[in-house]
């Protein structure tokens, strides 16, 4: 099973729709979560973190559910800037080591 | 503020030959992740330095190895390359070890293995 699991998508949603990601991860000790958005060919960027609480950021919205080691990404009022692909990233700890690990990423296109 | 920067930009080495890549990280960042992208895929973590020294390493074989110098930027060695290592190669600063900070990703180094 991998670390951490995406639909890869693409997910084709025409624009103002609301449109969610999940992702899953195998670790139980995972300590922190995070969703990046990479644009074609560029460096991924931090896009929020993800909080137990669930925390939102203007249209975008983060839950996570350490019960069920599954995290999700809501878009609302989707915008034709928001295409991109958004990567479920996971810190976890092994043997000392922090890494982040990152799942295949899920491509989102916003239609005109 | 410069952001994160690497080079070089793209390169396109032979098999069997050897590459090194350089990033600098954000002024004042004691800490650089380097990461491999295969097209496709999520950045897989290869290493992080913390001070100079390595503190995590990922799953990537001992042709890879890398360093940090005392102005904190870091060099990424490959050696005796293989088509499979033709990816995106990403360097990522951070300000302290604890990977909860945001890691701030440079634009990367696309190798090309012919």
């Amino acid at each position: 099973r991998k670390e951490v699991e995406q639909d890869p998508g693409p997910f084709n949603v025409p624009e103002g729709a609301t449109v969610a990601f999940n992702c899953t991860y195998s670790n139980s000790a995972s300590q922190s979560f995070f969703w990046y958005r990479q644009d074609c060919r560029k460096e991924p960027k931090l896009l929020m973190s993800v909080y137990s609480s669930g925390n939102e950021d203007g249209r975008f919205t983060a839950q996570l559910n350490r019960a069920s080691q599954y995290i999700s990404l809501l878009i609302r009022d989707s915008k034709l800037s928001d295409s991109a692909t958004y990567l479920c990233v996971v810190n976890n700890l092994n043997f000392g080591n922090e890494k982040l690990t990152f799942g295949t990423g899920t491509r989102l296109t916003i239609i005109p | 503020d410069a952001g994160v920067t690497q080079s070089p930009t793209h390169l396109i080495k032979t098999r069997g030959q050897h590459v090194t890549l350089r990033c600098s990280p954000i002024s004042g960042h004691k800490s650089v992740s380097w990461y491999q992208q295969v097209l496709g895929q999520g950045p897989q973590f290869i290493f992080q330095y913390y001070e100079k020294e390595e503190r995590g390493r990922g799953n990537f074989p001992d042709r890879f190895s890398a360093r940090q110098f005392p102005n904190y930027s870091s060099e990424l060695n490959v050696n005796a390359l293989l088509l499979g290592d033709s990816a995106l190669y990403l360097c990522a600063s951070s300000l302290v070890r604890d990977t909860d900070y945001e890691q701030y990703f440079g634009p990367g180094t696309r190798l090309t293995v012919t």
